[in-house]
C-alpha cells in the first residue's frame, strides 16, 4: 500500500522559519508535491520535486531525498497568512494517481 | 470565467438518494480528479480520468460512479447516498505529460447526507 506521514500540527512565531516533514511509502514513485489549504478553501499547489535536492520558490522551499523516501517543506519569514494546512502528496509510478498525506496544520503566532 | 467550477457548492440529501456533483473546467486539461476530504484523512482520491471516456478508480471508489463524455466535464454520482459519504468533495484538473504535478482544484462541494 501507499502511505504518507507528516506531523499533525506545527506552531511557529511570525518571522521565523518552519520545516514540515513528510515521509512516504509507495509502491512506485514519480514525484512529491506540496499543497496549501486555508480553512474553508481549496488546496493550492506550492511545489513539486521529482529529483533529489532543494527547489526554491520565494519564501517557500521544498526538499526531496528519494533514497530516504523523505521530503520537507521549508517556510521562511513566516507571516500570519501562512497559517493553513499543508499537505504532501505523491504520484505513483503510473503517473497521475495521487495520494495525499493527512496534512499539517500550521499555526503562526504574533 | 476561466477555471474550474463545481456545483452545487452545498447539498443536503437523504440516505438512499442519488446525487450528482458537477465539475467543469475551461482549460482543456486532459486529467481530472475527484477527491473527498474528511477531518484527519486529508484528501482521498475517488476517481480520476486521463481523457474523455477514460476513467479509473482511486482509493475510495465504492458507492461512486463517474463519467467523462466531454473533456471539460467530470460529474461524480453517488448512486445511493449513505451517511458515511458526508464530506467535502473537490474536483481537480491537470495537464498531461511529465512536467510539474500541479493540480488545480475547484472550490469544493460540501455534501451532507442525513
Amino acid at each position: 500500500g501507499q502511505s504518507l506521514e507528516q506531523p499533525s500540527e506545527v506552531t511557529a512565531v511570525e518571522g521565523a522559519i518552519v520545516q514540515i516533514n513528510c515521509t512516504y511509502q509507495t509502491s512506485g514513485f514519480y514525484g512529491l508535491s506540496w499543497y496549501q489549504q486555508h480553512d474553508g478553501g481549496a488546496p493550492t499547489f506550492l511545489s513539486y520535486n521529482a529529483l533529489d535536492g532543494l527547489e526554491e520558490t520565494g519564501r517557500f522551499s521544498s526538499f526531496l531525498s528519494r533514497s530516504d523516501s523523505y521530503g520537507y517543506l521549508l517556510l521562511q519569514e513566516l507571516q500570519m497568512k501562512d497559517s493553513a494546512s499543508y499537505f504532501c502528496a505523491v504520484r505513483d509510478a503510473g503517473g497521475f494517481k495521487t495520494i495525499f498525506g493527512a496534512g499539517t496544520r500550521l499555526f503562526v503566532k504574533a | 470565467d476561466a477555471g474550474i467550477t463545481q456545483s452545487p457548492r452545498y447539498k443536503i440529501t437523504e440516505t438512499g438518494r442519488q446525487v450528482t456533483l458537477m465539475c467543469h473546467q475551461t482549460w482543456s486539461h486532459s486529467y481530472m480528479f475527484w477527491y473527498r476530504q474528511d477531518l484527519g484523512h486529508g484528501l482521498r482520491l475517488i476517481y480520476y480520468s486521463a481523457a474523455a471516456d477514460i476513467t479509473d478508480k482511486g482509493e475510495v471508489s465504492d458507492g461512486y460512479v463517474v463519467s467523462r463524455s466531454k473533456t471539460e466535464n467530470f460529474p461524480l454520482t453517488l448512486e445511493s447516498a449513505t451517511r458515511s459519504q458526508t464530506s467535502v468533495y473537490f474536483c481537480a484538473s491537470s495537464t498531461a505529460g511529465t512536467g510539474g504535478n500541479e493540480q488545480f482544484f475547484g472550490p469544493g462541494t460540501r455534501l451532507t447526507v442525513l
